[in-house]
This record gives C-alpha cells, sequence and structure tokens, in this order.
C-alpha cells in the first residue's frame, strides 16, 4: 500500500539557519509523483514541487532544494538561511499511476511543523 | 479572484444537524477532490469526482457525500453532523490523471461541531 512518512511532526530553529525535512514514501509501483505543499498559519495549501519517478535529479529553487533518492525512498526538502516567513506546516505527497487514473490522486504525509524564530 | 473558492470559511453547528459544504472553480479543471485535514494526520480523501457523472468514495466517506452540480461545482455534505467531524475542510481540483499533475487546494473551511 502506498504510505508517506514524515517523522518529524516540529521542527524550530533559529533565523538564517539551514533545516532539512524529511519525507520517507512507499509504493510499489514504477511509475509515480511526489509533491511537497507548503501550509502556513492562514492555512491554505501552496503547492512548491513535483517530481516524477524517473527524473533522479536535486531540483533547486532558491533558498529551496530538494533531494530525491529512489534507493531510500526518500525526497527530502532543504530550506538554506531559513526567514520567518517560511513557518509552516509542510507536506509531502505520492501519486502514483494506478491511482492517478483511478482518481485517488495523493496520499499525504501527516506533516511537519517548522517554526523559525528570530 | 481566487481559481478555487469554499463557501463557508467557518462554520459552527450543533450534533445531528445537516450541514453542506460549497466549492466552485474557475480552472476548468475536469477532477475535483474533498478532504478532510486532523493535526497530525495530514489531509485523507473523503470523496472525488472525474466529471459530472462520475463521483467515487476516498478513504473515509462514512457519514459524508457529495453532489458534482457542474463541472464547476462540488458539494459536500453532513447529514448528521457529529462532534468527530470536526475539521478543516478543504476542496482541490487537478486536470485529468496519468501526468501526476499536482492538485489545487481551495483556501478550506473550518468546521466546529458541538
Amino acid at each position: 500500500a502506498q504510505k508517506v512518512t514524515q517523522a518529524q511532526t516540529e521542527i524550530s530553529v533559529v533565523e538564517k539557519e539551514d533545516v532539512t525535512l524529511d519525507c520517507v514514501y512507499e509504493t510499489r509501483d514504477t511509475t509515480y509523483y511526489l509533491f511537497w505543499y507548503k501550509q502556513p498559519p492562514s492555512g491554505e495549501l501552496v503547492f512548491l514541487i513535483r517530481r516524477n519517478s524517473f527524473d533522479e535529479q536535486n531540483e533547486i529553487s532558491g533558498r529551496y532544494s530538494w533531494n530525491f533518492q529512489k534507493s531510500t525512498s526518500s525526497f527530502n526538502f532543504t530550506i538554506t538561511a531559513s526567514q520567518v516567513v517560511d513557518s509552516a506546516v509542510y507536506f509531502c505527497a505520492l501519486s502514483d499511476l494506478v491511482r492517478d487514473n483511478y482518481g485517488q490522486n495523493f496520499v499525504f504525509g501527516p506533516g511537519t511543523r517548522l517554526s523559525v524564530l528570530p | 479572484d481566487a481559481d478555487v473558492t469554499q463557501t463557508p470559511r467557518n462554520r459552527i453547528t450543533k450534533t445531528g444537524k445537516r450541514i453542506m459544504l460549497e466549492c466552485s472553480q474557475t480552472k476548468g479543471h475536469d477532477r475535483m477532490y474533498w478532504y478532510r485535514q486532523d493535526p497530525g494526520l495530514g489531509l485523507r480523501l473523503i470523496y472525488y469526482s472525474f466529471d459530472v457523472k462520475d463521483i467515487n468514495k476516498g478513504e473515509i466517506s462514512d457519514g459524508y457525500s457529495v453532489s458534482r452540480q457542474a463541472q464547476a461545482k462540488f458539494s459536500l455534505s453532513l447529514e448528521s453532523a457529529i462532534p468527530n467531524q470536526t475539521a478543516l475542510y478543504f476542496c482541490a481540483t487537478s486536470t485529468s490523471g496519468g501526468k501526476g499533475n499536482e492538485q489545487f487546494f481551495g483556501p478550506g473551511t473550518r468546521l466546529t461541531v458541538l
């Protein structure tokens, strides 16, 4: 069965520190997609990134970077030089091709609450 | 204007009452979803719809029903609300599957059942 684990329930860092949020997934399918969403205190869910299972290249977008490793079934998210505005709950999600075609698109992890202190 | 809207944004109701949460989208997407979010559990799928004539149960559909009135509208009903349905409810949309397309979420409805 598909599953997403985010073992870190809450993380607190001081501004300008780097922080990595872990995501470990389980799926039996060879074609799948991984996502990260951000939920700031205002409550909305903001899409950050999508990665497909055939592309293991790391992704960098400004202060954000993602490390996808199929060998360890992990898709970790690093924020460099964190800022107070990064404080949010971050969700990792998995969608595999079979579930996608049948519409049950996403399995979400429980989320990691990141607090960046000034 | 937001692409995915939800009404109401907040609702407090009593046990046994019937409640309807509404979702509208202007993205032109075929697929629409209802999730609930509970602390420590992430988002869990309640119902999803491929199109107006296609509605499917998600992992936690008991106690809920839905209606897809049009491509742009998808409503969630709690026939007889109970306290453990207190949660944050999200509507989401996406284009047709097969490509791992991301889902776009509404702002959420905070429901409290007393």
